[in-house]
């Protein structure tokens, strides 16, 4: 059974200060991770896919990283400003499974000003 | 570009009923996606439509639930009869058909229907 882990499950982070978080997938048979953001009533939006080990993306305040052969991501957002607060999502694609997103339950941002 | 649009925002009903989900994916996405995701948990995987055809339907958790996409355009996802543990928020997503390797694929998530079965 494959399965996505992500933690913290929810943070408070004063505004102004930088944080980050992990997502843990099974480092065997990986095809790409994606990470999501997801404000509660809204659509979640795609932030990132990355596909390659040592990746790194970035998105004005918000970078991932990625380690496929240790199974980790890492969200960091520089600078935390209220409208940051959101769900953060990541979904692990592997090969095989019609290359289904196997998705974590998430980490809940809470930005506090 | 319009986005992915899902029809109710909100259904109540009660155990033993039908409910009936709608998805409108964005014009011209072939890849049509149906999730649910119960209160705090992860967002799991129902089933993949390419244009009118079922791609994957693994995730579809019993006879329960029908998902069509006639026409190769919106979806529907029915639910019958609906009972408790159905109550979740389902998501819809559409992405473009592959032009290049898979993992280039971008799926745009509509907002969702949130469901609650009393």
């Amino acid at each position: 059974i494959l399965n996505v882990e992500q933690s913290p499950q929810s943070l408070h982070v004063q505004e102004g200060d930088s944080t980050n978080f992990t997502c843990s997938f099974p480092s065997s048979n990986f095809y790409a991770l994606h990470w999501y953001r997801w404000e509660t009533a809204k659509s979640p939006e795609a932030l990132f896919v990355m596909t390659l080990n040592g990746d790194e993306k970035k998105k004005g305040r918000i970078s991932a990283t990625l380690n496929t052969k240790e199974g980790y991501s890492y969200l960091y957002i520089k600078g935390s400003q209220p409208e940051d607060s959101a769900t953060y999502l990541c979904a692990f694609k592997g090969l095989g499974s019609n290359y289904q997103l196997i998705w974590g339950a998430g980490t809940k941002l809470i930005i506090k000003p | 570009e319009a986005g992915v649009t899902q029809f109710p925002s909100h259904s109540v009903i009660e155990k033993g009923q039908t409910v009936t989900l709608r998805c409108d994916p964005i014009s011209g996405h072939d890849n049509l996606y149906w999730y649910r995701r119960v209160m705090g948990k992860e967002i799991k995987f129902l089933l993949h439509f390419v244009k009118e055809s079922k791609q994957d339907e693994s995730g579809m958790p019993n006879n329960r639930f029908l998902a069509e996409r006639t026409g190769g355009t919106y979806s529907t996802l029915k639910v019958q009869p609906a009972e408790l543990e159905d109550s979740g928020v389902y998501f819809c997503a559409s992405s473009q058909e592959e032009l290049g390797p898979v993992w280039q694929e971008t799926q745009y998530f509509g907002p969702g229907t949130r469901l609650l079965v009393l």
